[in-house]
């Protein structure tokens, strides 16, 4: 079935430093990837919505360059934290609609601490 | 404006038995899909059923069963005879016919004790 690969699964930063996280859809193409936030024991918010070839949409209250999305191609969306700061720390969650699930495939997850 | 209401912060059982995971939306529109995915402390997202607003069926999938009433704007989960790989974190999901957005609810932390 579908399959979103989300890459590091766990990440550790200085604060200051950027941080890279990669979403490949391995076996459809993905022309739309949701970015979403989840803090400990709190729901996922979304925070921006890419899209190939254009610029992202990101939600209210969402900082667009601290949290720099671009979205490639048809497989590969990533989403960088600039100048990391410890209250970035968080889960991170990438989906894209399609495949078997009835429209939604997520990714793994990225767990990013900032030290 | 849409919304999905899990007003069970925690719920804990003992193995075996039955509970109920409430989920409560709200929204105007007149065609939308409700989901349910579960999120064990992996962290990854488990989809578990969807369920469109034309389609009031309850749905039972083994030990799992979904309540879709629309006269109360509810979707309720019930896991019988619960077992401890049940523990998890389970999140109520509805999007509108004409957007590809999820909206969450704040999810429902179940604990099964053996």
């Amino acid at each position: 079935g579908a399959v979103v690969s989300q890459h590091p699964s766990r990440v550790i930063c200085k604060s200051g430093t950027s941080v890279k996280i990669e979403c490949r859809s391995l076996d459809f193409q993905a022309t739309t990837m949701f970015w979403y936030r989840q803090f400990p024991k709190q729901s996922l918010m979304l925070m921006a919505t890419s899209n190939e070839g254009s610029k992202a949409t990101y939600e209210q209250g969402v900082e667009k360059d601290k949290f720099l999305i671009n979205h490639a191609s048809l497989t590969l969306s990533t989403l960088t934290v600039t100048s990391a700061h410890p209250e970035d720390s968080s889960f991170y969650i990438c989906s894209a609609p399609g495949g078997a699930n009835y429209g939604y495939t997520f990714g793994s997850g990225t767990r990013l601490t900032v030290v | 404006a849409q919304k999905v209401t899990q007003a069970q912060t925690e719920i804990s059982v003992v193995e075996k038995e039955d509970v109920t995971l409430d989920c409560v939306y709200e929204t105007r529109d007149t065609t939308y899909y409700l989901f349910w995915y579960k999120q064990p402390p992996s962290g990854e997202l488990v989809f578990l059923i969807r369920r469109n607003s034309f389609d009031e069926q309850n749905e039972i999938s083994g030990r799992y069963s979904w309540n879709f009433q629309k006269s109360t704007s509810s979707f309720n989960f019930t896991i019988t005879a619960s077992q401890v790989v049940d523990s998890a974190v389970y999140f109520c999901a509805l999007r509108m016919y004409n957007t590809d957005k999820l909206i969450f609810g704040t999810g429902t932390r179940l604990q099964v004790f053996p």
